[in-house]
């Protein structure tokens, strides 16, 4: 889930098991999330997107969904592999061109 | 693929010093970004450019100040390097938001250390 101050939170899986991933966003008015993919020593990398007409949204391995009532947003990763250990970031647009960014969760995946 | 490169992974520098960060973007982009990222805290905006010339304050601009001369080219400038200015550094860019999606792309970062 989202982090406070200096913490970041962590999950910690068993290779092949299934991932959820938590965010809770703040901006009723947001009308897109994005999730990103943080690997250590590289800049985040895009996973997957959502707009708010949508509540889930799938890719390879990958599902976002949408809580809008609770303001919820999470990633499920299918059969978690090693290479998916990383931090991972949920974003809001709610205004312009701009994201604001969670603090982000740390995936560990354990053989 | 797009591709947003920066000019250093790592840097030191002294107390008091200028420092200048650069990221070039290669695909046309109208948007670019300057994150710092520190432990926990996630991703704050420093500032964002939307145009050629032109610059916005993000969150945290205090410290700091950009110049975006070219399209491709966005610039940080730490004009009096401090060490609470130590942290990594991100660059990204992105198009106008006229479509269905605002991603952002993210150069590999500089990690820059101020003694």
């Amino acid at each position: 889930g989202e982090s406070v101050g200096l913490h970041l939170p962590t999950l910690s899986v068993q290779e092949g098991d299934n991932s959820i991933i938590n965010c809770a966003y703040s901006n009723s008015a947001s009308d897109y999330f994005i999730w990103y993919k943080q690997e250590s020593g590289k800049g985040p990398q895009f996973i997957i997107d959502i707009r708010s007409n949508m509540d889930k949204r799938q890719g390879q391995r990958v599902t976002v969904l949408l809580n809008k009532t609770v303001k919820h947003l999470s990633l499920q990763i299918a059969a978690t592999q090693p290479g998916d250990s990383a931090v991972y970031f949920c974003a809001e647009n709610n205004a312009g061109n701009m994201l604001t960014f969670g603090g982000g969760t740390r995936l560990m995946v354990k053989p | 693929d797009v591709k947003v490169t920066q000019s250093s992974r790592y840097l030191v520098k002294r107390t008091g010093e200028k420092v200048f960060l650069e990221c070039v973007q290669d695909m046309d982009h109208e948007n670019m970004f300057w994150y710092r990222q520190d432990p926990g805290l996630g991703l704050r905006l420093i500032y964002f450019s939307y145009d050629v010339k032109m610059k916005e304050k993000g969150d945290i601009p205090e410290g700091y100040s950009v110049s975006r001369e070219k399209k491709e080219r966005f610039s940080l400038i730490l004009e009096s390097a401090s060490t609470n200015q130590t942290s990594m550094y991100l660059c990204a860019s992105s198009l106008l938001g006229l479509g269905w999606s605002y991603e952002q792309y993210f150069g590999p970062g500089t990690r820059l250390t101020v003694t």
